[in-house]
């Protein structure tokens, strides 16, 4: 079956402009996960969905970062007003069960470079 | 705060290699355990769960001490096709996982 997509694969922006990442999870996965990886670092948490409700957004690094669930599946995630330490790829992974036992499948990811 | 700590590396070891990484993690309540497996430029991917009493895949033999609190991953037999870097992970609470940076492991012809 279809695996995790995330969408654009490639984003080159300006400082300054506005951003918008999206996922689409596996088919059923009720989890949703939105992490950051910069170069030569580990994955950074951002945001856990479960459903459409976010109950753990601890991981945004500011108020720019924003993110959204609509009918239990596709997810974006919104940066305003882009800095260059915001270059990085966005990496989102679903799982079908709300337990850490569960595995998380992840998409692709998107390259983000701000110039 | 939590961690989890893994040597960067790289590995560099020949073909048919035996091969052992370790990871520390913070967290004495974390639950639960994993090694994922990232190749350059690619999403990471579940290689294994790592279970108490030890665990085996093929090749692959996962490792968990409680008291220590780390978690190892041996590799048999090495193949060029292991060349990746190895994300150790733990999961505690009901939800999050935390992730290491990863040890990166080259196998040379």
């Amino acid at each position: 079956g279809a695996g995790v997509s995330q969408s654009p694969s490639n984003k080159v922006t300006e400082k300054g402009k506005d951003v918008e990442l999206r996922c689409d999870p596996i088919s059923g996965h009720t989890a949703l996960y939105w992490y950051r990886q910069s170069l030569g670092q580990g994955l950074e948490f951002l945001i856990y969905f479960q459903g459409n409700s976010a109950p753990d957004k601890s991981g945004l690094p500011s108020d720019r970062f924003s993110a959204e669930r609509t009918g239990g599946s596709v997810s974006t995630l919104t940066i305003q007003r882009t800095q260059q330490e915001d270059s990085a790829v966005y990496l989102c992974a679903s799982t079908s069960g709300t337990s850490t036992y569960n595995e998380q499948f992840f998409g692709p990811g998107t390259r983000l470079t701000v110039l | 705060r939590k961690e989890v700590e893994q040597d960067p590396g790289p590995f560099n070891v020949p073909e048919g290699a035996t091969v052992a990484f370790n990871c520390t993690y913070s967290n004495s309540a974390s639950q639960s355990f994993f090694w994922y497996r990232q190749d350059c430029r690619k999403e990471p991917k579940l290689l294994m769960s790592v279970y108490s009493s030890g665990n085996e895949d093929g090749r692959f033999t996962a490792q968990l001490n409680r008291a220590s609190q780390y978690i190892s991953l041996l590799i048999r037999d090495s193949k060029l096709s292991d060349s990746a870097t190895y994300l150790c992970v733990e999961g505690a609470g009901s939800y999050q996982l935390t992730f290491g940076k990863g040890t990166k492991l080259s196998v040379i012809p």
